[in-house]
């Protein structure tokens, strides 16, 4: 059965501590996009990884950091430096030779005590 | 990438087909409309997308004028689980490209 999985679904963590949100897909995509949506917001780009050991930067990286080691997986971190956490938090990936359509993972909820 | 601009909510009955418009007037050659749409606390769910013809899927119908500035998702049968929020997009299809979601449309289904 392919797709985006996130894990976990609820996460909670105290103040200042730095957590980390996971992301899988078994659909052979290339490229992989983290987004952030807040309250009745739309989806802002954090990072997104076109191709394994390569990373950029979107529209509000500041206090989150990637890695992508493997294809499969982009785990998304959220550190003491981001000032507003909490907040629900998608992982996409899609093929990336023709820009195509990205599918999303369940999503994260993150809130910070 | 174009703006969009969607009206902020509809209702529709159960059974019956729900039309949604979409105005995409500063739309570019090179860029497709795309639909999405998020059921409450879940991921955004791809729909259909599409550049100058109409398109069909097992999800929805999706109709392009011919000047392309606008367009609108048809659902042929609405059920309850349709109720959701449903983005209306544009976009370059280019590698790393980033969906931008203005603020959809809001549908209910009602029974």
């Amino acid at each position: 059965d392919g797709g985006i999985t996130q894990s976990p679904k609820y996460l909670f963590r105290k103040e200042g501590q730095n957590v980390t949100l996971s992301c899988e897909q078994n659909l052979n995509h290339d490229a992989m996009y983290w987004y952030r949506q807040d309250p009745g917001q739309g989806l802002r780009l954090i990072y997104y990884s076109q191709i394994v050991n390569d990373f950029q930067k979107g529209d509000i990286a500041e206090g989150y950091s990637v890695s992508r080691e493997k294809k499969e997986s982009f785990p998304l971190t959220v550190t003491s430096a981001q000032k507003n956490p909490t907040a629900f938090y998608l992982c996409a990936s899609s093929r990336t030779e023709r820009g195509d359509t990205q599918y999303f993972g369940p999503g994260t909820r993150l809130t910070v005590l | 990438d174009a703006k969009t601009t969607q009206p902020p909510s509809m209702d529709c009955a159960e059974g019956r087909a729900a039309n949604l418009p979409c105005n995409h007037s500063t739309i570019s050659g090179n860029e497709y409309v795309y639909w999405y749409r998020q059921i409450h606390s879940q991921g955004p769910q791809y729909i259909i997308h599409g550049l100058k013809n109409n398109e069909t899927n097992e999800m929805a119908s999706l109709i392009i004028t011919e000047d392309r500035k606008s367009s609108t998702l048809i659902l042929p049968h609405a059920t309850l689980r349709d109720t959701a929020v449903y983005y209306c997009i544009v976009r370059v299809k280019a590698a790393g490209n980033k969906l931008t979601f203005g603020g959809g449309t809001r549908v209910l289904v009602k029974p």
